[in-house]
């Protein structure tokens, strides 16, 4: 089966460095998506790595190590509004016209003041 | 760009009763539909997919069934619903190739 893992809980203090660390069981591998998802709300899309290496978006990176299938979101200058859940995820195997997702868990991140 | 609706944005229903939540999508056509169950403070549950109008998959057994009429539709329902039925009901579509574009949700309470 297909199976994604990372820790529940995660709690830093603002302006630090936090990583989510998520690591994958798949039978194929499409690449590691990152969602963001605050208490209420919907999903949303943070990253996308499909190569081994690190991808940067302003205080987001995320990691992809395809060999340990194993990747990482890093976040950093932490703000009190990145406090919300955090959702690995990859393609499902056969999903080339589905698109299916299988999610990781969701760790929830607490940023204190 | 397109943008997902869903009805309603909360329910509270009584076991045993009906149900049918909507999701309608704007700005795209043909598009893949997902319909996920989040329970409290867990992950996604991926329930149905269709990648087009008719065509539904089952991804999990349960009390819930999934249609979709038109292109833009995606309909979920149940003729009974359980306790374990309550949960965030979330509708997706597919945003480029590798990413997936949620809409707002419905928030299922079954009392």
């Amino acid at each position: 089966g297909q199976s994604l893992e990372q820790p529940s809980e995660v709690t830093a203090v603002e302006g630090a460095i936090v990583q989510i660390n998520c690591t994958y069981q798949t039978s194929g591998f499409y690449g590691l998506s990152w969602y963001q998802q605050h208490d209420g709300g919907a999903p949303t899309f943070l990253s996308y790595n499909a190569l081994d290496g690190l991808e940067e978006t302003g205080r987001f990176s995320s990691f992809l190590s395809r060999s340990d299938s194993y990747g990482y979101l890093l976040l950093q200058e932490l703000q009190m509004k990145d406090s919300a859940s955090y959702f690995c995820a990859v393609r499902d195997r056969g999903s080339s016209n589905t698109g299916k997702l299988i999610f990781g868990q969701g760790t929830t991140l607490q940023v204190k003041p | 760009s397109q943008t997902i609706h869903q009805w309603p944005a909360t329910l509270v229903q009584p076991v045993g009763s009906p149900l049918s939540l909507e999701c309608t999508v704007e700005g795209t056509s043909n598009p893949n539909l997902y319909w996920y169950r989040q329970a409290a403070g867990r992950g996604l549950q991926l329930l149905f997919y269709s990648v087009g109008i008719g065509q539904i998959s089952s991804e999990v057994p349960q009390n819930l069934s999934a249609s979709r009429p038109q292109d833009r539709q995606f309909i979920l329902s149940s003729k009974k619903l359980l306790l374990s039925d309550s949960g965030f009901y979330l509708c997706a579509s597919p945003q480029g190739q590798e990413t997936q574009y949620f809409g707002p949700g419905t928030r299922l309470l079954v009392l």
